[in-house]
């Protein structure tokens, strides 16, 4: 059973480029959140899709986008790449509930560095 | 909104011996899960131990057991036996119970060394 997987692993764009990071979440799931990370930092929630819709979205500017798509899998865009985009970005998985707690699982992260 | 805190950056353990992480949080809500997060060199995050607001009793997991002070708004990880396994970031998170949400609010996060 896969677990989720993230890609690139590694990164590395200048300041003002675009960049799309890649999700596949973990079989059976069919809700994706990305975090930021930031050196030294915890990580900080973007936003969250649910049924190919940005269900929840943190405190990140426009700049940020994402989508999902049918079979799941969804896509981090970043446009007009600034210095402080560097970081880890996070992918978590889970299967939406109408209740009780439901595990979100975490990918290895997608390590991009703007220059 | 709601902020988690951990005030110690570092620490580290003897192996087989015990130690004690901490974290604070604030928060205006009743119902919620506070977590502990390992997350290893590899980078990936491992979910260590959950706790659910409602419950008064403090989760165990093997090793890993937390003591939670609902009205402190304390939430800390005691490790014992301590293995180099072990030695990790570890992140105390927060999530509301309300509305569905699946948001996690992390803390800075602790470096955990084990020595042999």
């Amino acid at each position: 059973d896969a677990g989720v997987t993230q890609s690139p692993t590694h990164l590395i764009k200048t300041r003002g480029q675009q960049v799309t990071l890649r999700c596949s979440p973990k079989s059976g799931h069919d809700t994706v959140s990305w975090y930021q990370q930031a050196l030294g930092q915890g990580p900080q929630f973007i936003f969250q899709y649910y049924e190919e819709e940005e269900r929840q979205r943190g405190n990140f500017p426009d700049r940020f986008s994402g989508h999902q798509f049918p079979n799941y899998s969804s896509e981090l865009n970043v446009n007009a790449l600034l210095l402080g985009d560097s970081a880890l970005y996070l992918c978590a998985s889970s299967l939406a509930r109408m209740t009780a707690y439901n595990e979100q699982f975490f990918g290895p992260g997608t390590r991009l560095t703007v220059l | 909104a709601q902020t988690v805190t951990q005030s110690q950056p570092e620490m580290s353990v003897q192996e087989a011996e015990t130690v004690t992480l901490s974290c604070t949080y604030d928060t205006s809500e009743s119902d919620y899960y506070l977590f502990w997060y390992k997350q290893p060199p590899s980078r990936q995050m491992i979910l260590v131990i959950r706790q659910e607001a409602y419950k008064q009793q403090n989760a165990t997991e093997n090793r890993f057991s937390v003591n939670f002070q609902k009205a402190a708004k304390s939430f800390s990880l005691k490790i014992s036996d301590s293995q180099l396994g072990d030695a990790a970031m570890y992140f105390c998170a927060y999530r509301s119970a309300q509305g569905g949400s699946e948001k996690l609010v992390f803390g800075k996060g602790m470096k955990l060394t084990v020595n042999p």
